[in-house]
């Protein structure tokens, strides 16, 4: 079965800084992975995705992604940290092997300090 | 362009009611699904479609019930519902998820449900 993990509750950056909030999978098959982002009583927003190809992503907001599959990672990256960029950051993962289930981890509270 | 359409947004229930959370999506999107967001364990799945007339169960399925007679409509029940049912659902719609297909889901602003 697949699964994803998310090991940080929550991550606390200085405006200006780069960050990375971590992300690790387990699937049978190849992953297709995805990362989103959840502002206060919205619904999730798609920030970018990784199907094959190039192992780092880029996507909206200046955020990116690197896929490791030595490590299972997809890390969520940026280089320069915004106040506005403050949210709940969800990675998910997709087995293509298996059926159509998105399944997505716990979830990892970004805030930004000016 | 609407999108994903949840109603209602708030809605508190007596243990032992049934309910059904209606989404509506007019993107002609093949896949519908069904999650929950509970403090500290992400967003689970509940059910999904891939298309008209076919549904499956995800993560979390007992006690809710799903169809989908149309492409734009996928209703979730809640035929008796429990304390522990209390939530925020949110609905996904995408065009490329059903089959191999590697495309983003769409969300719902969410319901927010509390059974007392």
């Amino acid at each position: 079965a697949q699964s994803v993990a998310q090991p940080e509750d929550q991550v606390n950056v200085a405006e200006g800084n780069p960050l990375t909030v971590k992300c690790t999978y387990s699937v049978s098959g190849n992953p297709y992975l995805f990362w989103y982002v959840q502002y206060p009583n919205r619904g999730l927003q798609f920030l970018l995705k990784y199907i094959t190809g190039d192992n780092l992503v880029k996507g909206s907001y200046g955020f990116e992604a690197e896929f490791n599959k030595s490590q299972t990672s997809f890390h969520l990256k940026k280089p320069s940290a915004l106040v506005s960029d403050s949210a709940l950051y969800f990675c998910a993962v997709r087995d293509s092997s298996s059926a159509s289930k998105i399944i997505f981890g716990s979830g990892t509270r970004l805030s930004i300090r000016p | 362009n609407a999108g994903v359409t949840q109603t209602p947004k708030f809605q508190v229930l007596k243990t032992g009611q049934s309910m059904t959370l209606q989404c509506a999506q007019d993107m002609n999107h093949e896949y519908m699904s069904w999650y929950r967001q509970d403090p500290g364990m992400g967003l689970r799945l509940i059910h999904y479609s891939v298309g008209a007339g076919i549904t499956d169960q995800g993560e979390v399925p007992n006690g809710y019930n799903v169809s989908r007679s149309t492409t734009e409509d996928f209703p979730l029940r809640l035929l008796s519902a429990a304390p522990s049912q209390t939530s925020v659902y949110f609905c996904a719609s995408s065009s490329g998820l059903a089959g191999t297909g590697t495309g983003e889901l769409f969300f719902g602003e969410g319901s927010r449900l509390t059974v007392l």
